[in-house]
């Protein structure tokens, strides 16, 4: 069964600072990653996804997730934290597809100005 | 593009009593989902639609929970009767066969 392991319920960060987020994913099969970040009273929304090809996945707002094999990691980074980046991100993973998606916890980002 | 919609956004319940959600996916997805997400966790998939099929529903607790989804655009899910524990928020997403999943807005339950 696949799973992904969100490190840290809560993250707080200066503006200005690097933001990151970790993310460990099991998989019994070659995954798909996704990072979805959710707003307030919002649904989800696509971040960026990992899909087979570059390792090196870049999304939407300046953010970038590495997707690392060999540590079962797919970590989501930003170099310089905004104000308007507080919001609550899930890493999650598939088995090879867009459909059976397994979320993890979800991490709180907190934005110091 | 008009996004996933879904009413209401906000329900408050008593105990034992039944509540429906209606959720309007993205026009031509034939994939609809419906997730369920409580407080501190990731959403948790119930139940999955390809036009007017089920696909999935293998985590859907089938003696109070029904969902459907006539002529395979709109969908309903169902709560009858509502436990404290559906305490939620509950997401419809839709999507093109084989796609990325686009979500709505949600609507949040409460069971007092």
């Amino acid at each position: 069964a696949q799973s992904v392991t969100q490190l840290g319920s809560h993250v707080s960060v200066s503006e200005g600072a690097l933001v990151l987020l970790r993310c460990n994913y099991s998989s019994s099969v070659p995954p798909y990653l996704f990072w979805y970040v959710q707003y307030p009273n919002q649904g989800l929304q696509l971040l960026l996804k990992y899909t087979s090809a570059a390792t090196l996945v870049k999304g939407i707002n300046g953010f970038e997730a590495e997707f690392k094999k060999s540590e079962t990691s797919f970590h989501l980074t930003k170099p310089s934290a905004h104000m308007s980046d507080a919001a609550e991100y899930f890493c999650a993973v598939s088995d090879g597809g867009y459909q059976k998606v397994t979320f993890g916890t979800g991490t709180k980002l907190q934005v110091i100005p | 593009e008009a996004g996933v919609a879904q009413s209401p956004r906000y329900k408050i319940i008593e105990k034992r009593q039944s509540v429906a959600f209606w959720c309007n996916p993205i026009s031509g997805h034939a994939t609809l989902y419906w997730y369920q997400q409580i407080l501190g966790q990731g959403p948790k998939l119930l139940i999955q639609f390809q036009n007017n099929g089920v696909v999935d529903d293998s985590q859907l607790p089938k003696d109070r929970f029904s969902a459907e989804r006539l002529k395979g655009v709109d969908s309903t899910l169902k709560i009858q009767p509502a436990k404290l524990e559906d305490s939620a928020v509950y997401l419809c997403a839709s999507s093109l066969v084989g796609n990325e999943q686009f979500f709505g807005p949600g609507t949040r339950l409460t069971v007092l």
